[in-house]
């Protein structure tokens, strides 16, 4: 099945911003794009989804441009607790159904 | 709202062994999934359903069966069970299958010996 793609691993320091990009060239027209976060031992966790342009929270920024093949989760000035697995999330259709699979994710190290 | 309930928390098998992971959602969603999470690796899908009645293989279905009766359960069968099953099974469940938001279980953990 298709997946997304992003950078397996990124590093930070605290108070810095952070964009993690996530690759998805096959989204179809009405699909979300989503992200999620996951700690150790832990499910995966809501973050932010969007549709197009740009989609905000109390927690990051997400940004889609017009074409809608990719998108870039900000997280504005990391802490140490956000030290965690992201996954985008895209649908794919498959046989004629929405699969929602996972790619292997980005590992953010946020350092003191 | 509990939310996605799953159960067992954890479990321990033996090779050859079949059991029945319990996944049950009181959301009245639509659309579940079951996934794997393997040591230090992302998630995969293993089945998924779009309603009742309906379910659909993921991307590692071999030694999984499932089955979809009501819109609240979506258990999850290990047939025989191996060591590489050794993981951790996350069970989600969603409105739709657009991507809409996606509610995770606690996961239970299985060990096959």
């Amino acid at each position: 099945l298709a997946k997304t793609t992003q950078p397996i691993s990124m590093d930070s320091y605290e108070g810095q911003e952070v964009n993690i990009t996530c690759s998805h060239n096959n989204i179809a027209t009405n699909d979300y794009i989503t992200w999620y976060q996951q700690f150790p031992s832990q499910g995966p966790r809501f973050i932010i989804q969007g549709y197009k342009t740009k989609v905000t929270n109390e927690v990051a920024s997400l940004f889609i441009p017009a074409d809608r093949k990719s998108s870039t989760l900000s997280l504005p000035r990391v802490s140490l607790s956000d030290t965690a697995v992201y996954y985008c999330l895209v649908p794919f259709m498959d046989t004629g159904r929405r699969a929602l699979t996972f790619g292997s994710g980005t590992r953010l190290q946020v350092q003191p | 709202n509990a939310g996605v309930t799953q159960t067992p928390k954890f479990q321990v098998l033996k090779t050859g062994q079949s059991m029945t992971l319990q996944c049950a959602q009181d959301m009245n969603h639509e659309y579940m999934s079951w996934y794997r999470q393997d040591p230090g690796m992302g998630l995969r899908l293993i089945h998924y359903s779009v309603g009742a009645g309906i379910t659909d293989q993921g991307e590692v279905p071999n030694g999984y069966n499932v089955s979809r009766s009501t819109t609240e359960d979506f258990p999850l069968r290990l047939l025989s069970a191996a060591p590489s099953q050794t993981s951790v099974y996350f069970c989600a469940s969603s409105y739709g299958g657009r991507g809409e938001t996606q509610y995770f279980g606690p996961g239970t953990r299985l060990l096959v010996l």
